[in-house]
């Protein structure tokens, strides 16, 4: 298995501009997790999906913010308009039976927005 | 708010040397997990031991858990400079679906 694929790894936008980024989690997953990274405010869960269903979005800084999960192999995270407060990394994770199991971590998108 | 919170935030030792870090939290739990992260990389499950465990182990790693008083510790043995790395706890909180939360976190530096 490739693991929890994520793209683009680097993505550096004009403030303003629209920012799309994409998860494929592992086949067979049931849970899927958006975190974001940054120095000062650590790990922060944006939202999560069980069974393609979005169950907690209240992490989701605010209506810029848009994730969706169409299928069980496929989600997104979409920011419009973006600002250069959005600048840092986002990881998508993945997990089966998440209460009973660990998360399986992307490598990450880092976003810079100037 | 972060669940878990990690204890030293940053160690330094050298390679043979044992590193120990704390994690503490705040509300009952299901389960609590330790990660570790390398530079500019995503995170990487460590172990996971469930709220009625005490002690868990896997290698070199060793953990702790003692739900009385909130708190979790992890022991990596006999360290690597390979070790180096941030090293974070999560808590799945007892009536959440799942969710992780985590700690601010741990980096450690192992010396040649």
């Amino acid at each position: 298995d490739a693991g929890v694929i994520q793209s683009p790894r680097h993505e550096v936008t004009e403030m303003g501009q629209e920012v799309t980024l994409r998860c494929k989690p592992i086949s067979g997953h049931n849970s899927l997790f958006w975190y974001r990274q940054t120095m000062m405010r650590g790990l922060e869960l944006l939202i999560y999906f069980n069974n393609n269903v979005p169950i907690d979005d209240s992490g989701m800084p605010e209506d810029r913010f848009s994730a969706k999960m169409p299928n069980a192999s496929f989600s997104t995270l979409k920011i419009q308009p973006s600002e250069p407060r959005d600048s840092a990394v986002y990881f998508c994770a993945s997990s089966f039976q998440a209460h009973n199991y660990g998360y399986t971590f992307g490598s990450g998108t880092r976003l810079t927005v100037v | 708010s972060q669940q878990g919170e990690e204890d030293p935030q940053a160690l330094s030792i050298q390679e043979g040397e044992n590193a120990t870090m704390n994690c503490s939290y705040k509300t009952s739990i299901n389960n609590l997990q330790w990660y570790r992260q390398n530079s500019g990389r995503g995170l990487v499950h460590l172990i996971l031991i469930r709220s009625n465990e005490r002690e868990k182990h896997s290698g070199r790693l060793r953990v702790t858990l003692d739900t009385s008083k909130k708190s979790s510790s992890l022991l990596i043995t006999a360290s690597r400079a390979a070790d180096t790395a941030s090293y974070f706890c999560a808590t799945d909180a007892r009536g959440n679906t799942g969710k992780l939360i985590f700690g601010q976190g741990t980096t450690l530096q192992v010396k040649p």
